[in-house]
């Protein structure tokens, strides 16, 4: 099956800096990926889509200045999270469609803490 | 997007069967029933879609109602691996996101 990874597998960072999170996929290409956040014991929550080359598209209260998403190539999409704050501490997950658009394959997930 | 309904817990025993429903009276035609699980820390892992005939595959079969509004899947014997958060999720072709529901929480006990 198709396989997407994810970098780092968790991380730690202190309040106002920066984080960035790859996802690629590793043997497909991805024209789309997705990228969700979950927090605990909680469902899985959509933040944007994200098409190769062109702009994310962000869902309703997601801060867009916040959460830069750059999917420059088929096969990755980051994630920056912009001068964190605890209340970004999450699991924060991505997923990639393969050519046919039928499935989403998802990448194993990262921890972000906030200090 | 077509909202699903599914129990919020289950349990079963080792290596017996496992039925879990789901409920999906608003399904268009063009809507597929996707499944996917998800053990604790890790993303969704993949189980199987289906569109109106049942399917089956290495991981688990899946029976959908004549009139599609309903779909279970099932897990012919349970192991102490399969206990997950079992989302049933509907997406037409070619669809964009998925929206995940509060899923089943599967417990399997020895």
């Amino acid at each position: 099956g198709a396989v997407v990874s994810q970098h780092p597998s968790r991380v730690i960072c202190k309040s106002g800096t920066s984080v960035k999170i790859e996802c690629r996929s590793l043997d497909f290409q991805a024209t789309t990926m997705f990228w969700y956040r979950q927090f605990p014991k909680k469902s899985l929550m959509l933040m944007a889509t994200s098409n190769e080359g062109s702009k994310a598209t962000y869902e309703q209260g997601v801060e867009k200045d916040k959460f830069l998403i750059n999917h420059a190539s088929l096969t990755l999409s980051t994630l920056t999270v912009t001068s964190a704050h605890p209340e970004d501490s999450s699991f924060y997950i991505c997923s990639a469609r393969d050519s046919q658009g039928y499935e989403q394959y998802f990448g194993p997930g990262t921890r972000l803490t906030v200090t | 997007d077509a909202k699903t309904t599914q129990p919020n817990s289950m349990e079963s025993n080792e290596e017996e069967p496992v039925h879990l429903p789901c409920n999906h009276s608003t399904i268009s035609g063009t809507d597929y029933i996707h499944w996917y699980r998800q053990l604790p820390s890790q993303g969704p892992e993949y189980v199987i879609h289906g569109l109106t005939s049942n399917v089956n595959n290495r991981m688990a079969s899946l029976a959908i109602a004549e009139d599609r509004k309903s779909s279970t899947l099932i897990l012919h014997r349970a192991t102490l691996r399969d206990a997950a958060v079992y989302y049933c999720i509907l997406s037409p072709i070619y669809g964009q996101n998925f929206v995940f529901g509060p899923g089943t929480r599967l417990s399997v006990l020895p």
